[in-house]
This record gives structure tokens, sequence and C-alpha cells, in this order.
């Protein structure tokens, strides 16, 4: 029963270098997210992916790129690793409505499951 | 004004104990709502969503106000086991989830 699986769990960099964080969902959902997690500032959204094909920025999208590969898979790469980039990273996926399922008062909402996060430290 | 917005915390409360958490919300185009548990070091996870009739889960009941844009969550007889970060969360129309940045609790033996 995998759901949503990223990796890889930690990660130390230097300064200007690269990496490719690596997600995967078994849940046949159409839309993937990547999140960072900072003390005091929540969960930003940096890209997401709404189907298969598309990709698009978030809040905080500066210094990272995405690739949609397929379905199942949505990876991060960072080019030229921060500082500022350490933080911990949330892949997520979830499955939108059909147009049939809105409008109901009690049709489920339907929720985003995230991976156990990536600790990257940047120094 | 924040898209979502929470109760600062952290809110330290006795087993027992009736505890109260509220979130605002600034787009009035929001579809979805939803509370979020995390745990310490762990991946954020649903705790209920929250539907405009209201609903209750075991200890657990989630209100929705869309008039006055607020939804709250209200947790009885609090465990140890309670313990934890509860984030609001909403999704405006097309866009992605939107996390508010948690109020942390601590439930106290």
């Amino acid at each position: 029963n995998a759901g949503v699986t990223q990796t890889p769990k930690f990660q130390v960099l230097k300064t200007g270098q690269s990496m490719t964080l690596q997600c995967a969902q078994d849940m046949n959902h159409n839309s993937m997210y990547w999140y960072r997690q900072d003390p005091g500032m929540g969960l930003r959204l940096i890209y997401y992916s709404a189907s298969e094909g598309t990709t698009d920025k978030g809040e905080v999208p500066n210094g990272y790129n995405v690739s949609r590969l397929n379905k199942r898979e949505f990876s991060l790469r960072l080019e030229s690793a921060a500082p500022s980039q350490t933080s911990v990273y949330f892949c997520a996926s979830r499955q939108p409505l059909s147009p049939f399922g809105r409008g109901s008062i009690r049709t489920p909402n339907t929720e985003a499951f995230f991976g156990q996060g990536t600790r990257l430290t940047v120094v | 004004r924040k898209e979502v917005e929470q109760d600062p915390g952290p809110f330290n409360v006795p087993e027992g104990a009736t505890v109260a958490f509220n979130c605002t919300y600034s787009n009035s185009a929001s579809q979805s709502f939803f509370w979020y548990r995390q745990d310490c070091r762990k991946e954020p996870k649903l705790l209920m969503s929250v539907y405009s009739s209201g609903n209750e889960d075991g200890r657990f009941t989630a209100q929705l106000n869309r008039a006055s844009q607020y939804i709250s969550l209200l947790i009885r007889d609090s465990k140890l086991s309670d313990s934890a970060t509860y984030l609001c969360v909403v999704k405006p129309g097309n866009t992605p989830l939107v996390f508010g940045k948690g109020t942390r609790l601590s439930v106290i033996a």
C-alpha cells in the first residue's frame, strides 16, 4: 500500500550542486504537487502538475524545475543548490473531482496524499 | 491578508479538555475545506473534510461558515495522542490546495 513515495529521505548538498528529488504515486491521481515546509512558514507550493503533460508555477518556484515524466512520476530538480533551499520537501498527489461530483453538499472533498518528505540541507 | 490564517498557538491543554481551533480564508470562491494533522517530523495527513452542514467524527467536530469565511475544529476529551500540528486547508476553485501555517497542540497529562 505505497501511496506516494519520495526519494531520497535525507540529503546534504554543497552550495552549487544539483540534484533531483523523485516522487511516484500509485493511486492513478491526475494532480501532483511539490511543497516545501520551513519553520514558521507552513507549506508553500513550489510547482504543481494538474495532469500529465502540464506543469505550473506555485508560490515559490525560483531555483527549481519540475518534470511530469508520466502519470505516476513528478520530479523536482535543483540546478544549483543554495543554503536558502534548506528545507523539508513534500510531494503530494490528488484526484480532482469530476464535474458530476461538484455541487453536492455531501460529495466527498478529495484529499491530497503526501509522501514522507525529503530533508534537504545545503551547506 | 493571507489566504488562510489560523490561530498562532501553541495550545497547551490538559487531558480531557475541549479545545477549539479557528481558521479564516480570504477567497470567497473557495469550494473545498479540510483539516489536516501533522505529527512532528512526519507528513501531513487528512484528519477530516469540512462540509457546509458541519460534520462530526468521534471526538472531532468541524464547522464551516461561508458567510464569515470561517472554519473551526473542535476536539473534545483531548488525548495525549492528539498532540500534533493542525493545518487548515482550503481549495480555491481550480487552483491547488492552500495550507494555513498550522496550530500546534500539546495535550499534557
